[in-house]
């Protein structure tokens, strides 16, 4: 069974830095393309990030304008965990980070979700 | 990005009855079209994939059609356990984006 565990949400103050986890169990990270989706307290799903599987060129980053430039996504394949960087944080960051495996295509469908992990931005 | 707009926003309905959320794109995105349904403090669950393909394990219940710009999700005989918020997601092109959401309440 795919099983997808976040970590790493906190409050921190705007202009702070977390960095989210989630390491992955029944299937290997680097074969499919794996995302970071976001959901805004009573608000809708929002992607963040995805980066591609692993290829012999290498693997691709995909970024929202919204965070383009203070998120970066990686992969520690050994650990088989996905991170996600999030530097110069603002209030609208403040959300419920989702890490989700993606089904094989590349923008891939969502087909494995973890429990999320809420990260608010405050003062 | 593709705009994705559905419709309603909230629906209220009674057990048993059959249900349509509507989802249109902002542009043609053929059939990179899927359905979550997500519930009250948890994780979204996909339902349909590429339109109309069912995810391993959901019921036959929901069903999706659609194509280019236009897509539905339809519910029928509508279950207690399928009382939630429905997100329509394009994975055309980067930057994915998904709808607003629909409630499904009881009424």
């Amino acid at each position: 069974d795919v099983h997808l565990v976040e970590s790493g949400g906190d409050l921190v103050q705007p202009g702070g830095s977390l960095r989210l986890s989630c390491p992955a169990s029944g299937f290997t990270l680097s074969s499919c393309t794996m995302s970071w989706v976001r959901q805004a307290p009573g608000r809708g799903l929002e992607w963040v990030s995805s980066i591609s599987a692993a290829s012999s060129a290498g693997s691709t980053t995909y970024y929202a304008e919204s965070v383009k430039g203070r998120f970066t996504i990686s992969r520690d394949n050994s650990k088989n965990t996905l991170y996600l960087q999030m530097d110069s944080l603002r209030a609208d960051d403040t959300a419920v980070y989702y890490c989700a495996k993606g089904d094989g295509y590349n923008p891939p469908c969502f087909d494995s979700w973890g429990q999320g992990t809420l990260v608010t931005v405050s003062s | 990005d593709i705009q994705m707009t559905q419709s309603p926003s909230t629906l209220s309905a009674s057990v048993g009855d059959r249900i349509t959320i509507t989802c249109r794109a902002s542009r043609d995105i053929s059939d990179w079209l899927a359905w979550y349904q997500q519930k009250p403090g948890k994780a979204p669950k996909v339902l349909i994939h590429k339109v109309s393909r069912l995810q391993s394990g959901v019921s036959s219940r929901f069903s999706g059609s659609g194509s280019g710009t236009e897509f539905t999700l339809t519910i029928t005989s509508l279950q207690p356990d399928d009382f939630a918020t429905y997100y329509c997601h394009q994975y055309n092109i980067y930057s994915p984006t998904f709808g607003q959401g629909t409630k499904v309440e009881i009424k």
